[in-house]
């Protein structure tokens, strides 16, 4: 069974510059979340699909920050125009149930 | 007060004792407790999930949950220098937080051989 797919892994930008990833989750997996992992702190939810609604967007930064979920399957997150403190992990992570998260590798961001 | 918390560590066991993470979280309505492992580098992966009061075992692992004390600890036995790494708890919230997932700030354990 394929993993949940993250791309890219690494992306490095100037600060007012705009970015996105893109995040493929497991097969049939009708949950999807997206957290901000800066160094040395746990992920934060930033937010969270069911199929394509938005169950929780509560601590995404709207004003810069967006996510859509077409169709259900695969999402983006976008940051525009980012700032130094987006730097940090972007993790993508789908579920069947609430019990257990299965996460991608992960999109490092660095912001100059 | 954050809402899920652990201890600030890092913790430093020697190779072969028992390993004790603990983590407390505010939302009285919770519902069910998680424990991930993340090796340096890489993404969380699920060691345990505890929904009940009391202990649950898996192998090396058990998971202690008090809901009256709104805390919740993971215990490793025997524990290998495999084991090194940030150990995060999260805690699915109770009521409109249902299906909500909070991490706390993760614990950094060392088993040194």
């Amino acid at each position: 069974e394929a993993g949940v797919a993250q791309s890219p892994r690494y992306k490095i930008i100037e600060k007012r510059q705009s970015v996105a990833f893109w995040c493929n989750p497991i097969s049939g997996h009708a949950t999807l979340y997206w957290y901000q992992q800066i160094l040395g702190q746990g992920p934060k939810l930033l937010i969270q699909f069911q199929n394509n609604g938005v169950v929780d967007d509560s601590q995404l930064p709207k004003d810069r920050f967006s996510a859509e979920r077409l169709k259900g399957v695969d999402s983006t997150l976008k940051i525009q125009p980012a700032k130094l403190e987006d730097s940090a992990v972007y993790l993508c992570a789908s579920s069947l149930w609430i019990r257990e998260l299965f996460f991608g590798e992960g999109s490092r961001l660095t912001v100059l | 007060q954050k809402e899920v918390e652990q201890n600030s560590g890092p913790l430093s066991v020697p190779e072969g004792a028992i390993a004790s993470l603990n983590c407390t979280y505010s939302d009285r309505g919770s519902q069910s407790f998680f424990w991930y492992r993340q090796y340096s580098g890489k993404s969380p992966e699920l060691i345990m999930f505890i929904y009940s009061n009391g202990d649950k075992e898996d192998g090396r692992f058990t998971a202690q949950l008090n809901k009256a004390s709104q805390y919740v600890s993971l215990l490793i036995r025997d524990s290998q220098p495999s084991d090194s790494a940030t150990y995060l708890c999260a805690v699915n919230g109770g009521g409109t937080s249902y299906g909500k997932l909070t991490f706390g700030q993760g614990t950094i354990l060392t088993v040194h051989p």
